[in-house]
């Protein structure tokens, strides 16, 4: 299996514009999640997806922050307008089956840059 | 409340040396599960293991051991005869049964010198 792809793996972007990441999960995983990681606040979750519906977005940091899955094997994570606190490492993750307590599989990250 | 410490931002050590990674977790539920994983300079976090609130036995893989004790609310790592390859940063977690959401610590950074 090829595990969880996330594209762009680097993305540097000037503030104010538009940003979307790009995942894909694992087949057969029905559970998807969106992590933001910096320094400061560590790995903080942003958003869950059961079966492509969003479950839980209350990490979400504010109304700039989007995020979609359209289908089982793909999700987005859209920044818009982006700034310059938003530069992190955003990963994907993705589980069999989240209410089983299985572990996650996490996707390489995109290192995000808004200068 | 759930939470885990991870008291230990970053330990170095040195080649063959044994460390052990502290975790204690905080959490009402009595069912509970808890994660280590690892994230090597590469970036990517990768499991390690995961381990039910029912199941107090001690786990060993390889150099790789795991001590749970709900006793004291901890569930720390042992890396024996560490190698170099054991760099990388080390993040314990806890998962509350009926829940999804997996509460991470900050992390240790493991430094192994040769």
């Amino acid at each position: 299996d090829a595990g969880v792809i996330q594209s762009p793996r680097h993305e540097v972007t000037e503030m104010g514009q538009e940003v979307t990441l790009r995942c894909k999960p694992i087949s057969g995983h029905n559970s998807l999640f969106w992590y933001r990681q910096t320094m400061m606040r560590g790995l903080e979750l942003l958003i869950y997806f059961n079966n492509n519906v969003p479950i839980d977005d209350s990490g979400m940091p504010e109304d700039r922050f989007s995020a979609k899955m359209p289908n089982a094997s793909f999700s987005t994570l859209k920044i818009q307008p982006s700034e310059p606190r938003d530069s992190a490492v955003y990963f994907c993750a993705s589980t069999l089956q989240a209410s089983s307590y299985n572990e996650q599989f996490f996707g390489p990250g995109t290192r995000l840059t808004v200068l | 409340a759930q939470k885990v410490t991870q008291a230990q931002t970053e330990i170095s050590v040195v080649e063959k040396e044994d460390v052990t990674l502290d975790c204690v977790y905080e959490t009402r539920d009595t069912t509970y599960y808890l994660f280590w994983y690892k994230q090597p300079p590469s970036g990517e976090l990768v499991f390690l293991i995961r381990r039910n609130s029912f199941d107090e036995q001690n786990e060993i893989s390889g150099r790789y051991s795991w001590n749970f004790q709900k006793s004291t609310s901890s569930f720390n790592f042992t890396i024996t005869a560490s190698q170099v390859v054991d760099s990388a940063v080390y993040f314990c977690a806890l998962l509350n049964t009926g829940g999804f959401k997996t509460i991470f610590g900050a992390g240790t950074r493991l430094f192994v010198k040769a």
